[in-house]
């Protein structure tokens, strides 16, 4: 059974950077597949940051793409997620996922983490 | 990329049948049959309940049903119960290997 937790500082200044891991077990990241972040705001709706293929290729959301990386480690079998100059806008619950392709399309996020909320506030 | 439309909420009592509507454009939903749905309970990480636009991973009841039809999607449950209470949300291909979600619907069980 495929399942990814992530992990990180629960609390990030303005102006600093946010940085989370997805530790993934039960599929080894080097296999395949496309592994994704994606966030949530208290109360609002889901918002995709960016995918990454384990050979590193990463698509990222243009509203985001000029602070955001998103990189994988396969020895750890772990990706991780870096989102820079932070404000109280990127205050949300960030979840990691594997994505689901359909064709040479990675969009489905079959298995998700559990999510794990992030404040930045000074 | 901008985020795709719903309703913000529908509700329907037990055993009824509901659709939710996400609108989008030529550019995403319009261009692509790659819309899903999530199914998110409260606290709880999303669920992957339509793909393909129509089609259901295993383990997902048959009352969940999916169809487009030019910029927008729909999401049918039939038989509503007390536990499809939950957000749901659509997603869609938005081209240059981008996704979209839409701002999602509030599902209520009277």
């Amino acid at each position: 059974q495929v399942q990814l937790q992530e992990s990180g500082p629960g609390l990030v200044k303005p102006s600093e950077t946010l940085s989370l891991t997805c530790a993934v077990s039960g599929y080894s990241i080097s296999s395949g597949y496309y592994w994704g972040w994606i966030r949530q705001p208290p109360g609002k709706g889901l918002e995709w940051i960016g995918n990454i293929y384990h050979s590193g290729t990463t698509y990222y959301n243009p509203s985001l793409k000029s602070r955001v990386t998103i990189s994988v480690d396969t020895s750890t079998n772990h990706f991780s997620l870096n989102l820079n100059s932070v404000t109280a806008a990127d205050t949300a619950v960030y979840y990691c996922a594997r994505v689901w392709s359909s064709g040479s399309y990675a969009v489905y996020f079959e298995y998700w983490g559990q999510g794990t909320l992030v404040t930045v506030s000074s | 990329q901008s985020a795709l439309t719903q309703p913000a909420s529908v509700s329907g009592s037990p055993g009824q049948s509901i659709t939710i509507s996400c609108t989008g454009t030529s550019s995403d939903v319009g261009s692509y049959n790659l819309v899903s749905w999530y199914q998110q309970h409260p606290g709880k990480a999303p669920k992957l309940m339509i793909y393909e636009c129509s089609k259901r991973p295993s383990g997902v009841s048959n009352r969940f049903s999916g169809s487009k039809s030019g910029n927008t999607a729909s999401l049918t449950i039939s038989g509503l119960q007390a536990e499809d209470e939950a957000d749901y949300y659509c997603c869609s291909y938005a081209g240059s290997n981008t996704v979209a979600f839409g701002g999602g619907t509030k599902v209520t069980v009277l």
